[in-house]
């Protein structure tokens, strides 16, 4: 069925490394939310992106779409324990009436 | 200023039992949907609605029914329960849906065991 496709699955980093987390879709959306999931707890929307090549900062967290609209990703900075969780991207469904979202990445951070 | 409120939390039904689950938001939302999350999964989307007596079913429809009678409710009916509904379930709510706005507000989730 209709689903973005993120990669990687898992990935575990040392604080105060960088993590990358992609999003990828086979048509073009018209804009990408992004979510966070901490262990336990539910998701939490952190941004919306909308056009294209658009580039999104929240501290050390930058979004971006790409500029065919098919593609997203979020790079967090110098990541911090408190960073750790399930990052989801999510596209809107064929009618826009729903949020679709991908399967999540999960960050994990060592001190 | 509750936001989304999901009853119960936990709930461990027998095989076979109905149930319905609960969800209430008061910040006067249109679309409103629920979603099951399993490991490995993702979040899959169940059933969704658009306002009040609209509904429609989404990615994993099958032995769940919903209803939309109040912009406030929207409560999930498990009919005959069966272990592969074993998740956790999450609803959901927005104001502008999947256009440009504010994103979706999520409820604290109901754990649901099936046994």
């Amino acid at each position: 069925g209709q689903q973005v496709m993120q990669i990687p699955q898992y990935q575990h980093v040392q604080e105060g490394e960088d993590f990358t987390t992609y999003c990828n879709s086979s048509t073009t959306l018209s804009n990408i939310q992004w979510y966070k999931q901490r262990p336990g707890g539910h998701p939490v929307f952190l941004i919306q992106l909308v056009k294209s090549g658009e580039v999104k900062k929240q501290k050390r967290l930058t979004f971006q779409f790409g500029e065919a609209k098919k593609n997203s990703s979020l790079h967090i900075t110098a990541t911090q324990t408190t960073d750790v969780g399930t990052y989801f991207c999510a596209q809107a469904n064929q009618a826009g009436t729903a949020l679709i979202f991908g399967k999540g990445t999960t960050l994990s951070v060592s001190s | 200023n509750a936001g989304v409120t999901q009853t119960p939390k936990f709930q461990v039904l027998k095989t076979g039992q109905s149930m319905t689950l609960q969800c209430a938001q008061d910040m006067n939302h249109e679309y409103m949907s629920w979603y099951r999350q399993d490991p490995g999964m993702g979040l899959r989307l169940i059933h969704y609605s658009v306002g009040a007596g609209i509904t429609d079913q989404g990615e994993v429809p099958n032995g769940y029914n919903v209803s939309r009678s109040t912009t406030e409710d929207f409560p999930l009916r498990l009919l005959s329960a069966a272990p592969s509904q074993t998740s956790v379930y999450f609803c959901a709510s927005s104001y502008s849906g999947t256009g440009i706005g504010y994103g979706y507000t999520f409820g604290s989730g109901t754990r649901l065991t099936v046994v």
